[in-house]
């Protein structure tokens, strides 16, 4: 287990289309979080796990948009009908739990979607 | 709220000198403060983190201070080099949550 792992790592698609990505983090690591990033801009939190309870999901994300972690392991983020503006880098991440603690992410590469 | 904002956005240094790079968040909750850096077309990395109840953690050349009151803490890089170049991000935690909001973001320049 090297870290985490994102596929495909670069998605080009025509509008309107589904797509889905797949994470799979450190296997030791409960939570598991999806973010997007845009150029110039700072990693935008989508919605993140424990185990396999999807726990929150952000306000700004439409239902186009879907998450699931079935077993607790990996993941995989679904966009359906895609618009231009879903064109970004979606990154994953994962990290340890205990109850009341914070820790630090391990990011995994990224998957590179261009909306065409 | 959810509000986390870095300053300066951008900063260039010459190489050895010092870059400090502040963080002021408004959750008074919050209670882990970490860094990352991210190099151009790299994914963003742990560099160094801190717990409330520690005023200053230090790593080698960096370092990372805590200002409870004041509700910021401060990347500190000492004797930079042109590998430190990057983008700096802050992310504190929200409040009854264990997801982080990224700052906005530190351009640091490190010239030879």
């Amino acid at each position: 287990d090297t870290g985490v792992s994102q596929d495909p790592r670069h998605k080009i698609t025509k509008r309107g289309q589904n797509v889905t990505f797949r994470c799979d983090p450190i296997s030791e690591h409960n939570r598991l979080y999806w973010y997007r990033q845009t150029l110039g801009q700072g990693p935008e939190f989508l919605t993140y796990f424990q185990n396999e309870a999807q726990l929150e999901k952000s306000r700004l994300l439409s239902d186009r948009f879907s998450a699931e972690r079935p077993k607790g392991s990996f993941s995989t983020l679904e966009i359906q009908r895609t618009e231009q503006g879903d064109s970004a880098m979606y990154l994953c991440a994962s990290s340890l739990s205990s109850a009341g603690g914070n820790y630090g992410y391990t990011f995994g590469s990224g998957t590179r979607l261009t909306v065409v | 709220g959810e509000n986390v904002e870095q300053h300066p956005s951008t900063l260039s240094v010459q190489e050895g000198d010092s870059a400090v790079i502040k963080c002021t968040y408004s959750d008074s909750a919050s209670n882990y403060f970490p860094w990352y850096k991210q190099e151009l077309g790299k994914r963003p990395q742990l560099i160094i983190d801190i717990r409330s109840n520690v005023g200053e953690k230090k790593d080698q050349r960096i370092a990372v201070t805590l200002n409870k009151t004041a509700k910021h803490f401060s990347l500190h890089i000492t004797e930079t080099q042109p590998e430190d170049s990057a983008v700096y991000f802050c992310a504190p935690p929200t409040s009854g949550t264990y997801k982080y909001i990224f700052g906005t973001g530190t351009r640091l320049k490190v010239l030879a």
